[in-house]
């Protein structure tokens, strides 16, 4: 069964770094791109940030450009997200998401249950 | 990045069918056939119902299906059922390499 089990959310001032993983099982982690996704409190889903299976293509959305960075190490099937100068509207569930193939163009096929981003002072 | 345009709700009796609309541009939803459908029940995580605008992942109801004109796209939910109600999103891949969602559907079984 393909699992995708999010860590590192936490409650954390404007301005401080957080570190996310996403630990993955049940398939060939290195043969698909993965994806971060938020959701707000009461809101919609935010695309957040995609990698390719080797990490050669990376994507940001422009809210989190510069800010955060998304990683990958195949060797121990887990997904990253370094987020640093956070801000109030961070403030979210994260869920981790597997594309359907290699490349994050592909669409998202399986998602995590989501660890919580809460940035407030 | 805009979001993609969906309806903030629509409603729909037992056993009828409805249309969720997604409008896009031609720098998404037009120009390629990336566009996804997720489900969304309450408390849970999105579950993917549709993808490459019509597919239909293996699993899912028949009663769930996926079109496309123009930077449009639409799912369409026929025989409307209880369990069916939940928030649907809309998602696109994009000129810039993006993905792109809908601001989201809440979909009412009366």
């Amino acid at each position: 069964e393909v699992q995708l089990v999010e860590s590192g959310g936490d409650l954390v001032q404007p301005g401080r770094s957080l570190r996310l993983s996403c630990a993955a099982s049940g398939f060939t982690f290195d043969d698909y791109a993965m994806h971060w996704v938020r959701q707000a409190p009461g809101k919609g889903l935010e695309w957040v940030s995609g990698i390719n299976w080797n990490s050669g293509t990376i994507g940001y959305a422009d809210s989190v450009k510069g800010r955060f960075t998304i990683s990958r190490d195949n060797a121990k099937n887990s997904l990253y997200l370094q987020m640093n100068s956070l801000r109030v509207e961070d403030t979210a569930l994260y869920y981790c998401a597997k594309a359907a193939k290699g490349y994050y163009y592909f669409y998202i096929d399986v998602w995590g249950k989501g660890t919580t981003v809460t940035v407030s002072s | 990045q805009s979001a993609l345009t969906q309806p903030a709700s629509v409603s729909g009796s037992p056993g009828q069918s409805i249309t969720i609309s997604c409008t896009g541009t031609s720098s998404d939803i037009g120009g390629y056939k990336y566009v996804s459908w997720y489900q969304q029940h309450p408390g849970k995580a999105p579950k993917l119902m549709i993808y490459d605008v019509s597919e239909r992942p293996s699993g899912v109801s028949d009663r769930f299906s996926g079109s496309k004109s123009g930077n449009t796209a639409s799912l369409t939910i026929s025989g409307l059922q209880a369990e069916d109600e939940a928030d649907y999103y809309c998602s696109s891949f994009t000129s810039s390499s993006t993905w792109v969602f809908g601001g989201g559907t809440k979909l009412t079984v009366l």
